[in-house]
């Protein structure tokens, strides 16, 4: 089946420390982003990339970054620059255009200390 | 600038009662698109539905139906005769452009609880 594969669902990690996300799709879509959810905060955009090899800033992309060197994947490094980064992580894809729908993948629940 | 405001945070039924979630939104385009999405506890969200501005037409699907009104700015999300697996947090989004760059802007969802 098709989908989209976000490891690990749970990552603990000390402060100071950089921390990569996983996020993989089988789906054959061009474009790929990752979001930020927190508690009463909806979705934040980070990072978004329409095309293999360039990606682009989103609303929050501070102390984050990112790789695209594969269709299929698109991995996220919280930085030790990111101030707050416990958060629930989500990682989605869509064929190219601004109406596809979003595909997402189950999140990742990282947790700082 | 746009903007989608969901401002029901949580809704809490018993099953078989119909039930409302609101969305009203904000944008200086003249096309654009609305979104519905699901979140349920596994913490996937779930495509429901895609409306484009040209198109007022109400739309159902099941129990589902939704209400898009351009001269309120709203498109509306009913649910009909609720049932348990309703439960999830519901996110209105919009398709918006900003700084030259197509994006997604997603309202704070709603939390509905459906009681058995």
């Amino acid at each position: 089946d098709g989908g989209i594969t976000q490891s690990p669902k749970y990552l603990f990690r000390k402060e100071g420390q950089n921390v990569t996300l996983s996020c993989e799709q089988n789906l054959n879509h061009d474009a790929m982003y990752w979001y930020r959810q927190d508690p009463g905060q909806g979705l934040r955009l980070i990072y978004y990339s329409q095309i293999v090899n360039d990606f682009q800033k989103g609303d929050i992309a501070e102390g984050y970054s990112v790789s695209r060197e594969k269709k299929e994947s698109f991995p996220l490094t919280v930085t030790s620059a990111q101030k707050n980064p416990t958060a629930f992580y989500l990682c989605a894809s869509s064929t190219a255009g601004r109406n596809s729908p979003l595909h997402f993948g189950n999140g990742t629940r990282l947790t700082v200390t | 600038a746009q903007k989608v405001t969901q401002a029901q945070t949580e809704i809490s039924v018993v099953e078989k009662e119909d039930v409302t979630l609101d969305c009203v939104y904000e944008t200086r385009d003249t096309t654009y698109y609305l979104f519905w999405y699901k979140q349920p506890p596994s913490g996937e969200l779930v495509f429901l539905i895609r409306r484009n501005s040209f198109d007022e037409q109400n739309e159902i699907s099941g129990r589902y139906s939704w209400n898009f009104q351009k001269s309120t700015s709203s498109f509306n999300f009913t649910i009909t005769a609720s049932q348990v697996v309703d439960s999830a947090v519901y996110f209105c989004a919009l398709s918006g452009r900003s700084y030259n760059t197509d994006k997604l802007i997603f309202g704070t969802g709603t939390r509905l609880q459906v009681f058995p």
